[in-house]
């Protein structure tokens, strides 16, 4: 099955400057890459999401990319803000029959105002 | 529009007790999830729901692990008996179609059994 591996799992940024985490894949029929934000004691809401035919994609401060053929996306958030500390959680989707999504372990990031 | 509903929210047992969560989706959306978040991972699904059938339940320990979906709308994951390793938050999603791309989820119920 899909292994998502996600790095760094800590990340301490100051106030304005950029955080980037990444992530790699194992399954090449993966095609869907969706970001999830989780702050403190609430539930992952999506942020931001790729799909395979896609290489970039923007939204405000907050960015995705991703390598195919490297098997790895990553999420980069510019001029970061105190509100920017949660829980950001990367995924993969597979295209077979199940779709199913698989998480990766989480990047507690905090941003140091 | 109300997201998705999980009571309740904290739940304390003893080991060997059973324990059941319940979850109402978003109005409308056919795909339900159940997922078990232990402490500084990630969401790990257990079963997913289109409709009333579950359609990938191969992460369900099936031994002591059940879940209903009836009428295609609210479900209950059910554990009995549940064991230490147990203790997690336990999260449900919908999304409004098979494979949907938006997962919402539910603020979860934190288990903790004893």
């Amino acid at each position: 099955g899909e292994n998502v591996e996600q790095h760094p799992s800590t990340l301490s940024v100051q106030e304005g400057d950029s955080a980037v985490i990444k992530c790699t894949y194992s399954d090449s029929a993966s095609n869907y890459f969706p970001w999830y934000k989780q702050e403190l004691g609430k539930r992952p809401q999506l942020i931001i999401d790729i799909r395979s035919n896609v290489g970039e994609k923007k939204d405000q401060r907050i960015a995705v990319t991703l390598n195919k053929t490297a098997k790895h996306f990553s999420l980069h958030i510019t001029e970061t803000q105190p509100e920017d500390s949660a829980v950001y959680f990367c995924a993969a989707r597979n295209s077979g029959g199940y779709q199913k999504v698989t998480f990766g372990t989480g990047t507690k990031l905090q941003v140091i105002p | 529009e109300a997201g998705v509903v999980q009571s309740p929210r904290y739940k304390i047992i003893e080991k060997k007790q059973p324990v059941a969560f319940w979850c109402n989706p978003i109005s409308g959306h056919n795909t339900l999830y159940w997922y078990r978040q232990n402490l500084g991972q990630g969401p790990e699904l257990l079963i997913r729901y289109e409709n009333e059938e579950a359609v990938d339940d191969s992460q369900l320990p099936k031994d002591r692990f059940s879940a209903e979906r009836l009428k295609g709308v609210d479900s209950t994951l059910k554990i009995q008996p549940a064991e230490l390793g147990d203790s997690a938050v336990y999260l449900c999603a919908s999304s409004l179609v098979a494979g949907g791309d938006e997962q919402f989820f539910g603020p979860g119920t934190r288990l903790t059994v004893l």
